[in-house]
């Protein structure tokens, strides 16, 4: 069983629809990333959190330590929204090590 | 503008040559590592490196070598001893290699061994 797992793993919306990505992980931790992979493959930094909820345009990050669950929303969205949507977890007592998930292939039709 | 830059974007590498994948940034980022993606799995961690002239194994380090002469460069050399060579790579870096900062990467070298 993978310590990080992603739900779903592919989605596709219509463009203005909310989006929601899920995130479960077995293992304590520090903190959660999210992050952002384009097709041609580079990678960008979404959020990284540790409780509560983040926000950055159309993008919230929230995240349950207790039931080990994160999830990303993207209101209204947009074609350029497509991409892979990737989690990654810092586990506690871990001085460097990030786990991914496996990602989850997001694409917004006009 | 600071980044990290990976080079060269595509390769091609013939089976039993070794090969090296670069990586540099100029975040002044303390700590570097290597990711390796294959199709349907997480990226697995092959090196990292927290300080200059200093670097650990990660899951997947057979195959792999690395260096840390400069605090901005972390090449890869892929040898002729990885088994399945071909995958994308991504380099990363961190302030520190605490894992709770932001984490920032490359824009990745696709391997083909042919």
């Amino acid at each position: 069983k993978n310590e990080v797992e992603q739900s779903p793993q592919n989605l596709t919306a219509q463009e203005g629809e909310f989006i929601t990505i899920n995130c479960s992980y077995s293992v304590g931790i520090s903190a959660l990333h999210w992050l952002q992979q384009h097709p041609g493959g580079g990678i960008v930094s979404l959020f990284m959190l540790s409780s509560g909820k983040k926000k950055h345009g159309r993008l919230i990050a929230t995240i349950n330590i207790q039931e080990k669950h994160s999830s990303l929303h993207i209101t209204a969205s947009h074609p350029r929204d497509s991409a892979v949507y990737i989690c990654a977890v810092k586990q506690r007592g871990s001085n460097y090590k990030l786990t991914f998930g496996k990602g989850t292939l997001l694409t917004v039709n006009p | 503008d600071g980044g990290i830059t990976q080079s060269p974007k595509y390769l091609f590498r013939k089976e039993g040559q070794n090969v090296t994948l670069s990586c540099e940034q100029n975040l002044n980022h303390d700590a570097m590592y290597w990711y390796r993606q294959d199709p349907g799995q997480g990226l697995r961690l092959i090196y990292y490196s927290q300080i200059v002239n200093d670097f650990q194994k990660g899951d997947i380090a057979e195959g792999y070598s690395v260096s840390r002469e400069k605090k901005e460069s972390f090449p890869l050399t892929v040898t002729s001893a990885q088994k399945n060579p071909t995958a994308f790579y991504l380099c990363a870096s961190s302030i520190d290699g605490r894992g709770n900062t932001e984490a920032f990467f490359g824009q990745g070298t696709r391997l083909t061994v042919v």
